[in-house]
């Protein structure tokens, strides 16, 4: 099993709809989680860290369920800009070294 | 601020060469970090260092050497380079636990 497993998509929805992806996560010890968006041959970028309480950021909420090990990103309102491969990435706390472990991305296509 | 630079950009080596990518940041993160992106399968973690003189392995550091003799550099070496080792590379650092990863544009290589 993946340590980070993501459904790589594509979700492919119009503009202004709302789109949800999950990410579920194998270390139960997992201390910190974030969503992460890569462009086309970019970078990975931070999008938003994801807290226990959940965070929300403009049209973007994120949330976190330990107890069933998995975290989410809602969409709203969606906009072409937000074509994209989002990225869950988690650090599993197993030493002081803070790597993170990425999932493989999701893919979400916004067509007018 | 420049961030994470890492250079080459490009790169096209013959099966056997050898090479060194250098990834520099300016922001004094202690913690550096090589992985690599193939189609399908996410960021995976080469070698990591926790700080000026130290490195240790990932998840896939065969093929791969590192060293950090100044801070502020993590060089990644492939002494004798396989087709398999074609892929996208990213260098990361960050500052410490739950601090948002600051990524290089990437090094594309191919290996023929």
């Amino acid at each position: 099993r993946k340590e980070v497993e993501q459904d790589p998509g594509p979700f492919n929805v119009p503009e202004g709809a709302t789109v949800a992806f999950n990410c579920t996560y194998s270390n139960s010890a997992s201390q910190s989680f974030f969503w992460y968006r890569q462009d086309c041959r970019k970078e990975p970028k931070l999008l938003m860290s994801v807290y226990s309480s959940g965070n929300e950021d403009g049209r973007f909420t994120a949330q976190l369920n330990r107890a069933s090990q998995y975290i989410s990103l809602l969409i709203r309102d969606s906009k072409l800009s937000d074509s994209a491969t989002y990225l869950c990435v988690v650090n599993p706390a197993l030493d002081s070294s803070y790597k993170l472990i990425f999932g493989s991305g999701t893919r979400l296509l916004v067509r007018p | 601020n420049a961030g994470v630079t890492q250079t080459p950009k490009f790169r096209v080596l013959k099966t056997g060469q050898s090479m060194t990518l250098l990834c520099a940041q300016d922001m004094n993160h202690e913690y550096m970090y090589w992985y690599r992106q193939d189609p399908g399968m996410g960021l995976r973690l080469i070698h990591y260092s926790v700080g000026e003189g130290t490195t240790a392995k990932g998840e896939v550091p065969d093929g791969y050497n590192v060293s950090r003799l100044k801070k502020q550099n993590f060089l990644l070496g492939l002494e004798s380079a396989a087709p398999s080792q074609t892929s996208v590379y990213f260098c990361a650092s960050i500052n410490g636990p739950n601090t948002e990863a600051f990524f290089g544009q990437g090094t594309r290589l191919t290996v023929v």
